[in-house]
């Protein structure tokens, strides 16, 4: 059974950037798949933010700002989701998704923004 | 404005059924399909059940195989899940969220309803 692997929380203070990681099960290839990335915040259902497959197979959601940005290292088996110029409005959780066969969640990472 | 709207969520026993519905306006509802998606207090999302556009293709994730029934009624723009012989760990905030095209087809959700909550417990 795949599984996609966030840590828990992460932390970063406003203005940087905040580098969230996805790894996954070695029994799948992040190479292959497109990842989606969701934002949650308290009280609120999850928001769709942006896909990434490769730099020439990507999109963004709508009216998600190009602060939000995916990519993969293919050599740790892992997506990222990177956010530039943090705000205090991004303190959230953030999810990643992918479909091996049917749709898979990671556990979600709390991003604080400090 | 495309807005979706959950309801149906009950406090119900162990054993029991229930019908979750999810009303949409502000797009072709005939045209998506659409999925539902849960979140236990405190937890992460799994991924449920979704449905074609026609409501020709059902999907269901393994832990409610056979438990729960996904369908649609699309001259009422709404979708429903009916949801028999549940358990405490059914317990959830309940979300639905439309897909990008007529087939269930690797993509993302967007936009989700604001969800509905289920408690199974005596």
């Amino acid at each position: 059974q795949p599984v996609l692997t966030q840590p828990p929380s992460s932390s970063a203070s406003p203005g940087e950037s905040a580098r969230l990681t996805c790894t996954l099960s070695s029994d799948i290839n992040v190479g292959s798949y497109n990842i989606y990335w969701y934002q949650q915040k308290p009280g609120s259902p999850p928001r769709y933010l942006l896909y990434y497959k490769s730099d020439s197979d990507k999109g963004q959601g709508s009216g998600v700002p190009s602060r939000f940005s995916g990519s993969k290292d293919t050599s740790a088996n892992t997506a990222i989701l990177l956010i530039s110029g943090l705000q205090s409005d991004d303190e959230a959780d953030y999810y990643c998704m992918i479909w091996p066969s049917n749709v898979l969640f990671g556990g979600g990472t709390k991003l604080t923004v400090l | 404005e495309v807005h979706l709207l959950e309801a149906g969520g009950a406090l119900v026993q162990p054993g029991g059924s229930l019908r979750l519905s999810c009303a949409a306006s502000g797009f072709a509802f005939t045209n998506y399909a659409m999925t539902w998606v849960r979140q236990a207090p405190g937890k992460g999302l799994e991924w449920v059940s979704a449905i074609s556009a026609t409501g020709a293709s059902t999907y269901y994730a393994d832990s409610v195989m056979g438990r729960f029934a996904i369908s649609r009624d699309n001259s009422k723009n709404t979708l429903y899940l009916q949801m028999n012989s549940l358990r405490p760990e059914d317990t959830a905030v309940y979300y639905c969220a439309k897909g990008p095209f007529a087939e269930f087809l690797t993509s993302w959700f967007d936009p989700w309803g604001p969800g509905t909550l289920v408690t199974v417990s005596s």
